[in-house]
């Protein structure tokens, strides 16, 4: 089976800019998470689709937003691009099921970087 | 929120020796996860562990969840075990969340 793809790889914005970051989970999972990870803050959520909705959201700004597609592949955009926005940004696809287990597995990510 | 905290949060090890990451969680929950970072920045999944022990290799697990720990050891340390190792919770429910600690800077020196 096919890991979890994302693209790019590597981005290079500068301020005011608009960014959309691309994930595709694993065949057969329908949940995808995003993650935002930055040496001050850590590993923050930023929010989950299944079945293309959203069923949670973490704290951050309404300049974050995301999407999902009828074929599980999840967009995230980032609007009006801040220097504290430069981050890995991380993708996660699951089965996400409710009640079901829900173990995690990770795109490689994408190094974002504002100027 | 639940809260996820690791330590210790910087490890340096001999090659061969071995080592014991603890994860504390501050509510019960459903799912947890260990993970390992590797330089890339990729999330490498360890253990699946919300209950009991799990063993790969020279990895093993234990979640012990009416304490709220998990602990993760690693025994024969190798330069290739390096990284950043980190513990994930989410709590169930229908928040669909994971938390994740802060993580455990792991280097091992040949």
């Amino acid at each position: 089976k096919a890991g979890v793809t994302q693209t790019p790889r590597y981005l290079i914005k500068t301020r005011g800019q608009q960014v959309t970051l691309s994930c595709s989970p694993i065949s057969g999972h329908r949940s995808v998470s995003w993650y935002q990870q930055t040496p001050g803050q850590g590993l923050q959520f930023l929010f989950e689709y299944f079945s293309e909705t959203q069923r949670n959201k973490g704290n951050f700004p309404g300049r974050f937003s995301g999407r999902q597609f009828s074929n599980s592949r999840s967009e995230m955009n980032v609007s009006t691009l801040e220097l504290g926005d430069s981050a890995l940004y991380l993708c996660a696809s699951s089965e996400g099921l409710a009640g079901g287990p829900n173990e995690q597995f990770f795109g490689p990510g994408t190094r974002l970087t504002v100027l | 929120g639940i809260q996820v905290e690791q330590s210790p949060p910087d490890l340096i090890l001999q090659e061969g020796a071995n080592s014991t990451l603890r994860c504390n969680f501050s509510d019960s929950v459903n799912n947890l996860q260990w993970f390992h970072q590797n330089p890339w920045g990729q999330l490498i999944n360890l253990f699946y562990i919300p209950s009991g022990t799990k063993q790969n290799g020279r990895l093993s697990a234990t979640t012990v969840a009416t304490e709220r720990y998990s602990l993760l050891y690693i025994s024969s340390s190798q330069t290739t075990d390096s990284g950043v190792y980190f513990c994930a919770v989410e709590r169930g429910g229908g928040t669909y969340k994971y938390i994740f600690g802060t993580g455990t800077r792991l280097k091992v020196l040949a």
